[in-house]
């Protein structure tokens, strides 16, 4: 069975500090990882995605991945957080079957910036 | 911006009432979804429909029947819900096709807020 581990409930950093957030996966066959993000009271926006190539994923609002297959993790970080970046973080694997698949999802980790 | 647009934004309920959720997305993709989700959890998936067509459903109970009229359109419809029912509802869409090349992508709308009373 699919699943995404998220082993931090809640990231504290300050403003301009790089920040990761952590994920670890674990999965039969290829794994196809996201990172979405939701604000307070909001739906879920996408952020980035691993589907094949590239370790180093670029994304959405000066965000990276990192996809690392022998440790089995995929950390979102950012360089130089903004308080703007405050929210919930959810990784997710892509449970694939037939012609499209839907995604399961970690418990999500709270990053705080703050000032 | 999403471009997954979901009605109502809030919806209030007694248990005996009948309401339906809408969504609707202009894609053009022929997967679209249905998630529940509890405040400070995860989503959990509910209803996959693939080109119009019911292919997942996770054990909802039948309170919640899913229709999906046309490719753009999904709605949820709701009769004698229970207070535990109370949650933020999301919808999504995708492509479908082999993962390599659509991208698959799910794009969520911004939900619908739920409260049974």
């Amino acid at each position: 069975a699919q699943s995404v581990a998220q082993p931090e409930d809640q990231v504290n950093v300050a403003e301009g500090n790089p920040l990761t957030v952590k994920c670890t996966y674990s999965v039969s066959g290829n794994p196809y990882l996201f990172w979405y993000v939701q604000y307070p009271n909001r739906g879920l926006q996408f952020l980035l995605k691993y589907i094949t190539g590239d370790n180093l994923v670029k994304g959405s609002y000066g965000f990276e991945a990192e996809f690392n297959k022998s440790q089995t993790s995929f950390h979102l970080k950012k360089p130089s957080a903004l308080v703007s970046d405050s929210a919930l973080y959810f990784c997710a694997v892509m449970n694939y079957g037939g012609s499209q698949g839907n995604l399961i999802f970690g418990k999500g980790t709270k990053l705080s910036v703050k000032p | 911006d999403t471009e997954v647009t979901q009605t109502p934004k809030h919806l209030v309920m007694g248990m005996t009432n009948k309401k339906s959720l809408k969504c609707e997305q202009h894609m053009g993709h022929r997967a679209m979804y249905w998630y529940k989700q509890k405040a400070k959890k995860p989503p959990e998936l509910m209803f996959v429909y693939s080109y119009e067509k019911l292919s997942i459903n996770e054990s909802v109970p039948s309170r919640f029947s899913p229709e999906c009229p046309n490719s753009s359109l999904l709605n949820l419809h709701l009769h004698a819900l229970q207070p535990e029912d109370s949650a933020l509802y999301l919808c999504a869409s995708s492509q479908v096709g082999p993962l390599l090349i659509s991208g698959n992508t799910i794009y969520f709308g911004e939900g619908s807020w739920l409260t049974v009373v």
